[in-house]
């Protein structure tokens, strides 16, 4: 079957730490991935995508990149800030029957702190 | 930026009762979400809609609600006899188009509160 797995939070960094957010999937066929942010008390906002191998996806200082032979999409931020702690969700999208359907992680909040 | 609207942002409503929780996508989007999220846990789908039909829909979505898109802008959700289990973030989304590379656009959410 398809399946996200994120890893444990939370995390909780100091202001301009470096940060990884770990995200592994299972998928049959060819998935396009994403990475979604919860702030406290509002939606869910798309932060970047990837739709194929080696493709790195960018947004706000975020990245990640696409790894097919890992079935991976970590996060990245070289610096982060107190205004970045949220919920951070690792999500797929797979066609099956010929609708998309997208899966979410459990996702995997982040504290940051001054 | 086009946006997905959700309204109300949070209903608080007896056991037993009905709910509608009420949706405008994105105006060109013709596939249609709704997830949920209970307090603090994995955020879950529960249908997806196209063409005036369910397309698929998870075990959680049982005879107790049903969606609909009764005019040209809206997209409902309905629990028909709600239980406190039901209490939850509700997220419609939308999608342009059913290929994968096509992201989700999602509203704000309804927090429904069962009491």
């Amino acid at each position: 079957g398809n399946s996200v797995t994120q890893m444990e939070g939370p995390v909780t960094l100091s202001e301009e730490a470096f940060l990884t957010i770990n995200c592994t999937y299972t998928a049959t066929g060819y998935p396009s991935l994403f990475w979604y942010v919860q702030y406290p008390g509002e939606g869910l906002q798309l932060l970047l995508k990837a739709t194929k191998a080696d493709d790195k996806g960018s947004n706000k200082g975020f990245e990640a990149t696409y790894r097919k032979e890992t079935t991976s999409f970590h996060l990245e931020k070289g610096s982060v800030q107190v205004s970045d702690s949220a919920v951070y969700f690792c999500a797929l999208i797979y066609v099956s029957g010929g609708y998309n359907k997208l899966i979410f992680g459990a996702g995997t909040r982040l504290a940051v702190h001054p | 930026e086009p946006e997905v609207t959700q309204t109300p942002s949070h209903q608080v409503t007896q056991m037993g009762q009905e709910v509608i929780l009420r949706c405008v996508p994105i105006s060109n989007h013709l596939y249609f979400y709704w997830y949920r999220q209970i307090l603090g846990q994995k955020v879950e789908f529960l249908v997806s809609f196209y063409n005036n039909e369910i397309s698929e829909k998870s075990e959680i979505f049982d005879d107790q609600f049903s969606v609909e898109r009764p005019d040209g802008s809206n997209f409902t959700l309905k629990i028909r006899s709600t239980k406190l289990e039901d209490s939850a973030m509700y997220f419609c989304a939308s999608s342009e188009s059913g290929r994968r590379n096509y992201g989700y656009t999602f509203g704000s959410g309804t927090r429904l509160t069962v009491v």
